[in-house]
C-alpha cells in the first residue's frame, strides 16, 4: 500500500461549483496535514496547514482531517477559474525532514 | 521581497555533460531541499540539508550531487550518471525542517538535447 494516495483526476467543474479533493494515507504517525496548490510550471505554494483531526477554514477553502479513517479532504466553495491548478496533499509526521506528497489532482474550473 | 530564487528557468543538457541548477534563498531558513517532479509521479526528494556543510540523501539521490557551503545557497548538480534527467526540478526551504511548512522556488525545467 502506498503511503499517500491521491486521485490524479483530471477534475473539471463549472465556475461556482463546490469541489472536493481527497487523499488517503497509511502511516498512522502522520499528524500534520498540508495542502499545496501548484499552477502549471510553477512551484507549489502552501494553501492549508492543519494539525491532527478536525476542520480548518480559510475563506473559500476548508481542510478536513479524519485520522481514524486516515482520510484528508480539501473543499473549495464557489470555485473560480483562478482555482484551476494541481492540488497536492502532504501529510507529515513532524519528526523528520522527509515530507511525503500525494501525486496531485489536476483541477480545471470552467467559466 | 523574501523568497527562493531558482535559475535558470530552462536548461538543456548534452550527453555526458554535468549541469548545475542554482537555488538561493533570503528567508534565513536553516533547511533546504531539492525535489524532482515528473508527470504523474508527484514530488520525489533528491537531497536535503538541515544546516550548512551538512546534507542527506533523499529517495532518489543517485546521479545527483549537492553542496551547502552557505546558508543561502544549495546548488544541485545533475551528473552524467543520471541517465534520465529530463524533469522539473524544485528547490524548497523551511525554518527548521521537522514537519515545517515548505516554501518553494519557481522551478527549473531540465531537458536532454
Amino acid at each position: 500500500q502506498k503511503e499517500v494516495e491521491q486521485d490524479p483526476g483530471p477534475l473539471s467543474v463549472p465556475e461556482g461549483a463546490i469541489v472536493s479533493l481527497n487523499c488517503t494515507y497509511s502511516n498512522s504517525a502522520f499528524q500534520y496535514f498540508m495542502w499545496y496548490r501548484q499552477y502549471s510550471r510553477k512551484g507549489p505554494e502552501l494553501l492549508m496547514y492543519t494539525y491532527s483531526s478536525g476542520n480548518k477554514e480559510d475563506g473559500r477553502f476548508t481542510a478536513q482531517v479524519d485520522k481514524s479513517s486516515k482520510y484528508i479532504s480539501l473543499f473549495i466553495r464557489d470555485s473560480q477559474p483562478s482555482d484551476s491548478a494541481t492540488y497536492l496533499c502532504a501529510p507529515n509526521q513532524g519528526s523528520n525532514y522527509k515530507l511525503t506528497f500525494g501525486k496531485g489532482t489536476l483541477l480545471t474550473v470552467n467559466p | 521581497d523574501g523568497g527562493i530564487t531558482q535559475s535558470p528557468k530552462y536548461l538543456f543538457r548534452k550527453e555526458g555533460q554535468n549541469v548545475t541548477l542554482s537555488c538561493e534563498q533570503n528567508l534565513n531558513h536553516d533547511a533546504m531541499y531539492w525535489y524532482r517532479q515528473d508527470p504523474g509521479q508527484g514530488l520525489r526528494l533528491i537531497y536535503y540539508s538541515q544546516i550548512v556543510n551538512d546534507f542527506q540523501k533523499g529517495d532518489i539521490a543517485e546521479g545527483y550531487s549537492v553542496s551547502r557551503e552557505k546558508k543561502e545557497s544549495f546548488p544541485l548538480t545533475v551528473t552524467s550518471a543520471q541517465k534520465n534527467p529530463t524533469a522539473f526540478y524544485l528547490c524548497a526551504s523551511s525554518i527548521g525542517g521537522r514537519g515545517e511548512k515548505l516554501f518553494f522556488g519557481s522551478g527549473t525545467q531540465l531537458s536532454v538535447l
